[in-house]
């Protein structure tokens, strides 16, 4: 399975806020970043966050990271018709290694 | 200033046959990875290249291959198509390791399709 895990789906309304959810398993994750996938696209960075940080807001995104809980989630404020994709978080294990490790991605619905 | 980019945009092979991708990285940038996609799943880990040398490889059998060239530029190649290949290939360019910590630049992908 999986070593980074989301849940599939989420459904939203236009203008609500939205939070996905990920939890990592291996306590050497570093660096870890939440990337936007939109139907036939390529993904897209949207944030990173260092492990020394707890929170990174970046306008209408806040990343917010338990290391304790080995949990990172991703708010989207104001949440729009054009914010509906796939979201997936990823981690990277050490500054050794170089590749990134996906989850399986959360479907995001947003309703008019 | 162009993004990664990938070609062909979709392929279809027969089981057996082989198949090479190629990627452009972006202006600037001289590490390519690539990614395996499967429908429903994320993206797996195949190898990166830099200094036109492979750096690292993930969990993926020696059918897969690849190559950089001079100008940054890289190939992916797999032999022996099999039908579990079939697959979105991401490319992924940096620059350098350093960079690499704040992100990866993805293109929009080959889609694969071995019938």
């Amino acid at each position: 399975g999986e070593d980074v895990e989301q849940s599939l789906f989420l459904s939203v309304r236009e203008g609500d806020s939205s939070v996905i959810n990920c939890t990592y398993t291996d306590s050497s994750s570093t660096y870890l970043y939440w990337y936007k996938q939109e139907p036939g696209a390529g993904l897209q960075l949207l944030t990173y966050i260092f492990s020394n940080m707890d929170m990174k807001q970046d306008q209408r995104l806040t990343v917010l990271l338990n290391k304790k809980d080995k949990h990172l989630s991703l708010r989207i404020a104001d949440t729009q018709t054009g914010d509906s994709a796939i979201y997936f978080c990823a981690e990277r294990r050490d500054t050794g290694r170089r590749a990134l490790t996906f989850g399986s991605g959360t479907r995001l619905q947003v309703q008019p | 200033d162009a993004g990664v980019t990938q070609s062909p945009t979709h392929l279809i092979k027969t089981r057996g046959q082989q198949v090479t991708l190629r990627c452009s990285p972006k202006s600037g940038h001289d590490t390519v990875s690539w990614y395996q996609q499967a429908l429903g799943q994320g993206p797996h880990f195949i190898f990166q290249y830099y200094e036109e040398e492979e750096r690292q490889r993930g969990n993926f059998p020696d059918r897969f291959s690849g190559h950089q060239f001079p100008n940054y530029s890289s190939e992916l190649n797999v032999n022996a198509l099999l039908l579990g290949d079939s697959a979105l290939y991401l490319c992924a360019s940096s620059l350098s390791f350093i960079g690499q910590i704040y992100g990866y630049t993805f293109g929009s992908g080959t889609r694969l399709t071995v019938v």
